[in-house]
């Protein structure tokens, strides 16, 4: 089954201890891309990736970071989390230019 | 930071009615725009990538149109059932950066049986 999967799911932390969501995808798509979703703001994006080590900022990149070592793999980096990036995270892919297909989504709550 | 706004933020019809709201977006430097469907506890899912001014796409009771030249698009939903009631979010791509979406803040659609 084609799909976009991200772990985990539910995340509770407390500030300034790193973490790693990750993001997969079996499609083979070259494009990546993390959003956070905040209540009254949308998603904005955090970073995206064009292909294999392509990494490019979004509107909203501070605080976090990426790597796009394989095709399949976006993982997204919290060095030092703080209390204001509590949201819920979205991983997505895509065939560059095509309809993007979502994640579950993580929701993380640092405390 | 681009500015795409969507309208209304919410809606609420009957069954049956039929409803329409709006996507506003940059002018110049358009590449694509993208609409999804964002249900309570699922992921968004795509229901339409419009490229070309003056498209036109549709899929089953819902449509859109799309004007790049005047910076808008809008979304039809034809005799709305209770199934219908989402987040309806677009998502403008500018033509210097094609990675990167700009999304509106979203339609909050409710359809009362």
């Amino acid at each position: 089954e084609a799909q976009v999967t991200q772990n985990p799911r539910y995340l509770i932390t407390v500030t300034g201890k790193k973490l790693t969501v990750t993001c997969s995808q079996n499609m083979n798509h070259e494009y990546m891309s993390w959003y956070r979703q905040d209540p009254g703001l949308g998603l904005r994006q955090i970073y995206y990736s064009m292909n294999v080590e392509v990494t490019d900022k979004g509107d909203v990149p501070e605080g976090y970071k990426v790597s796009r070592k394989e095709k399949r793999n976006f993982p997204l980096i919290l060095e030092s989390p703080s209390p204001n990036q509590t949201s819920l995270y979205f991983c997505a892919s895509s065939v560059i230019g095509n309809e993007q297909f979502f994640g579950p989504g993580t929701r993380l709550t640092v405390l | 930071i681009l500015n795409v706004e969507q309208s209304p933020q919410s809606l609420h019809v009957q069954e049956g009615d039929s409803t329409n709201f709006t996507c506003s977006f940059p002018s110049s430097n358009f590449y694509a725009l993208h609409w999804y469907r964002w249900e309570t506890a699922k992921s968004p899912e795509a229901l339409f990538v419009m490229t070309l001014n003056g498209d036109e796409k549709k899929k089953g009771r819902i449509s859109a149109t799309l004007n790049t030249k005047e910076g808008y698009s809008y979304l039809y939903i034809k005799g709305s059932q209770p199934e219908d009631s989402a987040t309806y979010l677009c998502a403008f791509i500018g033509g210097t950066s094609y990675g990167k979406l700009t999304f509106g803040q979203g339609t909050i659609l409710t359809v009362h049986p």
